[in-house]
């Protein structure tokens, strides 16, 4: 069964930083793609990035209203992802969600199946 | 790319069938086969229900089912329950390399 356990969130002043981790289980965590999702009650669902797996180069991709700001990294000797936060802005303030990426025999899928019970992320003076 | 468009809520009694519509364009649902559906209880993480348009993970309920015609893919739930009530979003592929766009969410209430 494929487990997603975020931790980390909090209460951060703006211009802050957070670390957020995603500890998996259940599937072969080294070949997997993983994002970052986040939800607010305002803006619904919105992608923060992704990052491949090694075998696919390990590369990253951001949502342009996080990119220079927030950095996604995986350990695969951990089975674990994070999500360093830096320079946070109060619009920042959500919901955030890991998520496995489907792999098809077409290849990667850049939509969620899987998804973490969340970490609420705060930012507030 | 745009949200999707969903209705912001749907209804029905139980027993009853109720259809959400999540409408894209060419870009995303109209062209290509992957969409989903994903079931949110309050205060709870989103939970797939069908991938790939119209397949279903195992343990979710034959009772929902999906399609798809043109840019419109649907989400229908059969013989509705209580426990049904919830918030459902879609997302669609957008080609290699594109993060994926999801649905604004339908609120669907179980009368």
């Amino acid at each position: 069964e494929v487990q997603l356990v975020e931790s980390g969130g909090g209460l951060v002043k703006p211009g802050g930083s957070l670390r957020l981790s995603c500890a998996t289980s259940g599937f072969t965590f080294s070949n997997a793609w993983m994002s970052w999702v986040r939800q607010t009650p305002g803006k619904g669902l919105e992608w923060v990035g992704l990052i491949k797996s090694r075998t696919d180069g390990g590369t990253t991709d951001y949502a342009a209203l996080v990119k220079g700001r927030f950095t996604i990294s995986k350990d695969d000797s951990k089975n674990t992802l994070y999500l360093q936060m830096n320079s946070l802005k109060t619009e920042d303030t959500a919901v955030y969600y890991c998520t496995t990426l489907p792999i098809t025999i077409f290849g990667v899928v850049i939509i969620p199946d899987y998804w973490g019970q969340g970490t609420l992320v705060t930012v507030s003076s | 790319q745009s949200a999707l468009t969903q209705p912001p809520s749907a209804s029905g009694s139980p027993g009853q069938s109720v259809t959400i519509s999540c409408t894209g364009t060419s870009s995303d649902v109209g062209g290509y086969n992957y969409v989903s559906w994903y079931q949110q209880h309050p205060g709870k993480a989103p939970k797939l229900m069908i991938y790939e348009v119209d397949k279903r993970p195992s343990g979710v309920p034959d009772r929902f089912s999906g399609s798809k015609s043109g840019n419109t893919a649907s989400l229908t739930v059969s013989g509705l329950q209580a426990e049904d009530e919830a918030d459902y979003y879609c997302a669609s592929d957008a080609g290699s390399n594109n993060f994926g766009v999801f649905g604004g969410g339908t609120k669907l209430t179980v009368l």
